[in-house]
């Protein structure tokens, strides 16, 4: 089965820029999606296409990948901006990261 | 703007037929190339892609739950829903159906609307 590996948490203070790493063989040649999913809510797209931002997102999401590692960047975090985050992948499936839970603190 | 609403039974029994369906409003299901998905989350735990289908009715599951997983489209209702049999407590999750619009590789899909999840346990 093909594997997307996040930290599972990554601490920030307010204000400061927090980021997130996913890894995956091939994910170099896939495209990259990133969602937030706050506590009781349904997971929210943040950021599809490696890089791009629905509309919607605050520009300070912003994602970008570097061979086989996508990393979603979160500048100026706020403290609404806790929450785990999930990377996904297409591999003739849905494939999701373990997920990583930001913390602002 | 497109929603999707899941319902169903809350509680099901163990070795019985877990059955879900997800209503889609604000768009018809079958215009657009768009995949409807089940997508399911243990509490505490990741997510799990279950399956999609096509307004056509062309499936693709996760290959872990292939064997017990049926999902189905009624575009007359606009809605399409999940069967997975011989559940145990392992299949105790919030499940959610979600849309995957086309994408321009053909083959990189996500998920762009959810529902709001609803709360399924296995238990006798």
């Amino acid at each position: 089965s093909y594997d997307l590996t996040q930290p599972p948490s990554v601490s920030v203070s307010p204000g400061q820029t927090a980021s997130i790493t996913c890894s995956g063989d091939t994910l170099g040649r896939r495209r990259a999606y990133w969602y937030q999913q706050r506590p009781g809510q349904s997971p929210l797209l943040v950021i599809y296409e490696d890089s791009k931002r629905p509309s919607g997102i605050p520009e300070r999401f912003s994602g970008s990948k570097s061979g086989n590692t996508a990393t979603l960047t979160i500048s100026g975090t706020q403290a609404v901006d806790e929450a785990d985050y999930y990377c996904q992948a297409w591999h003739t499936t849905g494939v999701f990261g373990g997920g990583t839970m930001l913390t602002v603190l | 703007q497109v929603q999707l609403q899941e319902s169903g039974p809350g509680l099901v029994k163990p070795s019985q037929t877990l059955s879900l369906t997800c209503t889609v409003s604000g768009g018809s299901i079958s215009s657009g190339s768009y995949y409807w998905n089940w997508i399911r989350q243990p509490a505490g735990k990741g997510l799990e892609w279950i399956g999609r289908i096509y307004a056509t009715g062309s499936t693709s599951y996760n290959p872990s739950l292939k064997t017990r997983v049926t999902i189905s489209v009624d575009t007359s209702k606009n809605q399409f829903s999940l069967n997975l049999s011989s559940v145990t407590a392992a299949d105790t999750a919030v499940y959610y159906c979600a849309r995957s619009p086309p994408t321009y590789t053909g083959y990189d899909y996500y998920f762009d609307y959810w529902g709001q999840g609803t709360l399924v346990t296995v238990s006798s």
